[in-house]
Parts: C-alpha cells; structure tokens; sequence
C-alpha cells in the first residue's frame, strides 16, 4: 500500500505571496494532520482534520487554513507568507487512533 | 499551554554503548508516543504508552511511562549505527473526544561512533 504522499516536494516563495500544499493520506485513514517542523526542532501542530471536520487547531496565525475533502485528502494554505513560515510541512495520516504515519513532507522557503 | 521538553538535546556514544532520552511534561498526558526521524526524512511512528507506570520493549529498546504520567524515557541497549537519528517524544493531553493533538520535544539527536 502506498504510503502518505505530499506535494509539491519542495518550494521556494517569496514574502507576501500565498502557497498551496497537499496531502493524500493512506487508504482508508479518514485522519489528516498537518505539522510545520523548522530546522532542529520538533514538529508543531497545526491542524487536525476527521471526516472532513477540524478536530484540533494549533497556535498558528489565521493566516494558515486547511480543509478536508470527501476523498480524505487535504490541504494546506498559507498567506501573506513571512521569512519565518520557511520550514518543512509535514502531514500525518491515522485510521483512527493514535498512530500517525507521516508523509515526506513539503520544504518550503521563503525569501 | 502544553510544553514537552526532552535531554540531551544531542548524544555521541560509541557503537555498542547505551543510550537514553528523557521527556518532560509540564502537564498529565493521557498517553505519550516516540517517533525516530533519520536525517533527511520523516517522523516514523515507534510506541504508544497509555498506562500509569507502563514499560514497553522493543528488542534493544526499552519505553517508560511515568507514575503520574508526565515523564518518559527512551533505553536503547548496544547501540548500533543503524539507531542514528533524532528520537522524538509527543504527548497527547487529550484535547477532547477524536482529537489527537500532539505536542513533541524538540527531539534528541544520537549518533554512534563506529
């Protein structure tokens, strides 16, 4: 089975503009949650999606949005991109406990 | 709210010597995962500890769960350098029913010396 898969895998913005990262979890999974890791820290939560509903909502500014589609993929919106949203953006998959299998992740730069 | 803080932050050790990670949590968790991150790729999902005083093992490693759920350790025994990465911790504070709102430590990095 394939895994989670995550696109684009890299990719380079500048201040101000807007991005798009997506998600396909695992067959089956109907649990999507996305993380932003920056360079020697641990991921930090951002969102969490269930049966396209939000369950769970981290610290992060209004500027970042996500939904859930009917086919349990997801996406990530970002705007009005700053420096400091450069970071690799991770999303997890679960069946429905605990166990979140993550996917590659989308490197994002912002300069 | 929530923070999970976990030492050493980095860890040098010989192949075949030992290695632990702690991780604290400044409130109760209802349940605390470990996750390995090998350079270069992604979290990968080791353990789940649910219990009051828990231990779990894993070949040469060994997870604990605090009495009052708020710490935890991770023993890996021997280590070899097939163990390098960085060990997370994250601990799931309940946040409310289907809800798996998880915190993790800023990881600790281990590498094995040859």
């Amino acid at each position: 089975d394939a895994g989670v898969t995550q696109s684009p895998t890299h990719l380079i913005k500048t201040r101000g503009q807007q991005v798009t990262l997506r998600c396909s979890p695992i067959s089956g999974h109907k649990s999507v949650s996305w993380y932003q890791q920056v360079l020697g820290q641990g991921p930090q939560f951002i969102f969490q999606y269930y049966e396209k509903e939000e369950r769970g909502r981290g610290n992060f500014p209004d500027r970042f949005s996500a939904r859930q589609f009917p086919n349990y993929s997801s996406e990530l919106n970002v705007n009005a991109l700053l420096l400091g949203d450069s970071a690799l953006y991770l999303c997890a998959s679960s069946l429905r406990t605990y166990e979140q299998y993550f996917g590659p992740g989308t490197r994002l730069t912002v300069t | 709210g929530q923070q999970v803080m976990q030492i050493p932050q980095y860890q040098h050790v010989q192949e075949g010597e030992d290695f632990t990670t702690y991780c604290n949590s400044s409130t109760t968790l209802s349940n605390i995962q470990w996750y390995k991150q090998r350079p270069g790729g992604h979290p990968v999902f080791l353990i789940q500890l649910v219990k009051s005083g828990e231990v779990k093992k894993q070949k040469r490693l060994t997870f604990q769960f605090g009495e009052a759920k708020k710490n935890s350790s991770l023993h890996i025994t021997a280590t070899q350098t097939t163990d390098v990465g960085t060990y997370f911790c994250a601990g799931d504070g309940d946040s409310g029913a289907g809800s798996y709102q998880l915190t993790f430590g800023k990881g600790t990095k281990l590498s094995v010396i040859p």
